[in-house]
């Protein structure tokens, strides 16, 4: 089992939705998880993390941590066509302080 | 703005040869990271840093890569008698103590032919 799976997806939503992505990890001593949005031959760039149970907001999106499921999730609210891109979600610590990855999502939010 | 930065960005090489990249981490950061990326798939952990000090080594980073942070600066990532899987993105991040977040370079895109 991957310390970090996600549902490769694709996942698509038109303009104006809501899109809806999720995370397991193996791991219960993992403390942080983080999501990346990654385009298309470009770096992954952080757009959220989370350390506590519960929700945190930042915008349009919004990370959600259940420990107890093992479970984390994003929402993004009012999709545009520019949040099209593979979502990588991240936890850790691993060993000494490196995270471990998904295979990550891709989105395709539609006009 | 000093993000992360990545040289060169992309590189072309033969298979057999040696390459090595360079990494430059935001520069209030301790710890560097390099991961490789492949297509479709998410960043691999590689190695990580913490000030000159390499703490971490995955078993993906077999004896032809070498990595180095001599001064606690900048990095340096080689591979020798490289091969074509050798193919790759390859991304630094780094991070400062307080915080888990990791920023990610440009990444330098290897091809082996």
């Amino acid at each position: 089992q991957k310390e970090v799976e996600q549902n490769s997806g694709p996942l698509s939503v038109p303009e104006g939705a809501i899109a809806s992505l999720n995370c397991t990890y193996s791991d219960r001593g993992s403390q942080s998880f983080f999501w990346y949005r990654q385009y298309s031959g470009k770096s992954p760039e952080l757009i959220m993390s989370i350390y506590s149970n519960g929700d945190k907001e930042d915008g349009r999106f919004t990370a959600q941590l259940n420990k107890a499921s093992q479970y984390v999730s994003l929402l993004i609210r009012d999709s545009q066509p520019s949040d099209s891109a593979t979502y990588l979600c991240a936890g850790g610590p691993y060993n000494n302080n490196d995270m471990r990855f998904g295979a990550g999502t891709r989105l395709t939010v539609k006009p | 703005d000093t993000g992360v930065s990545q040289n060169p960005r992309h590189k072309i090489t033969k298979r057999g040869q040696n390459v090595t990249f360079r990494c430059d981490p935001i520069s209030e950061h301790n710890r560097l990271y390099w991961y490789r990326q492949t297509l479709g798939q998410g960043p691999e952990f590689l190695t990580y840093f913490q000030n000159e000090a390499q703490l971490e080594k995955s078993r993906l980073l077999s004896d032809r890569f070498s990595a180095e942070r001599p001064k606690g600066s900048f990095s340096t990532l080689e591979i020798q008698r490289t091969e074509q899987g050798d193919s790759a993105m390859y991304l630094c991040a780094s991070s400062s103590d307080r915080y888990y977040e990791q920023y990610f370079g440009p990444g330098t895109r290897l091809t082996v032919t």
